[in-house]
């Protein structure tokens, strides 16, 4: 079975610096990796994927995230933040197969100060 | 764009009553899910839906909640005797298989 870890609950950070959200994983088979952003009383809003291919992959909002297999991990970064980046990041997986069901992890909260 | 709908947005219902949330899925899409939200926490996968069966069930999804494909267009979730803490976002998903497709949830609250 999957898991996610996301081991930060909660990132302050000052506005137009860089930031990095962690999120590792743990499974027994290939997986699909995804970032959603959450904003207050809001849905899930996905920010970027990986599937296949580069192990880089560009999202929207000037968000990237690099799959990292031998780490396990798939961290969400951005060069300089905003305040409207404030809400909160879930790092999900899923396996290639099966249900194709999602796990999500505990989520971190960005908090951009000015 | 295509898009997974749900109805209602909010619901409020006393302790006890039934709820019913409806979800349209993306039409050619195969595979259905449940997830639940409560307020400040993680998102929580409750079933899966193929080929009109259950295909997978958490813990969460106990013998109070059930869902159906009543018309070969929508996806249901019925809480049977709602209990306070079924006060949650749930939230629908499609796909067809692979990336999941979600709508933008429907919030419930249980007095």
């Amino acid at each position: 079975a999957q898991s996610v870890t996301q081991l930060d609950s909660q990132v302050p950070v000052f506005e137009e610096a860089p930031v990095e959200l962690r999120c590792n994983y743990s499974s027994s088979v290939s997986v699909y990796l995804f970032w959603y952003v959450q904003y207050p009383n809001q849905g899930l809003q996905l920010l970027l994927k990986y599937l296949s291919g580069s192990t880089l992959v560009k999202g929207i909002n000037g968000f990237e995230a690099e799959f990292n297999k031998s780490q396990t991990s798939f961290h969400l970064r951005k060069p300089s933040v905003h305040i409207s980046d404030t809400a909160e990041y879930f790092c999900a997986v899923s396996d290639r197969a099966g249900t194709y069901k999602y796990i999500f992890g505990t989520g971190t909260r960005l908090k951009v100060l000015a | 764009e295509p898009e997974v709908t749900q109805t209602p947005s909010h619901q409020v219902t006393q302790m006890g009553q039934e709820v019913i949330l409806r979800c349209v899925p993306i039409s050619n899409h195969l595979y259905f899910y449940w997830y639940r939200q409560i307020l400040g926490q993680k998102v929580e996968f409750l079933v899966s839906f193929y080929n009109n069966e259950i295909s997978e069930k958490s813990e969460i999804f106990d013998d109070q909640f059930s869902v159906e494909r009543p018309d070969g267009s929508n996806f249901t979730l019925k809480i049977r005797s709602t209990k306070l803490e079924d006060s949650a976002m749930y939230f629908c998903a499609s796909s067809s298989p692979g990336e999941l497709f979600f709508g933008e949830g429907s919030r419930l609250t249980v007095l």
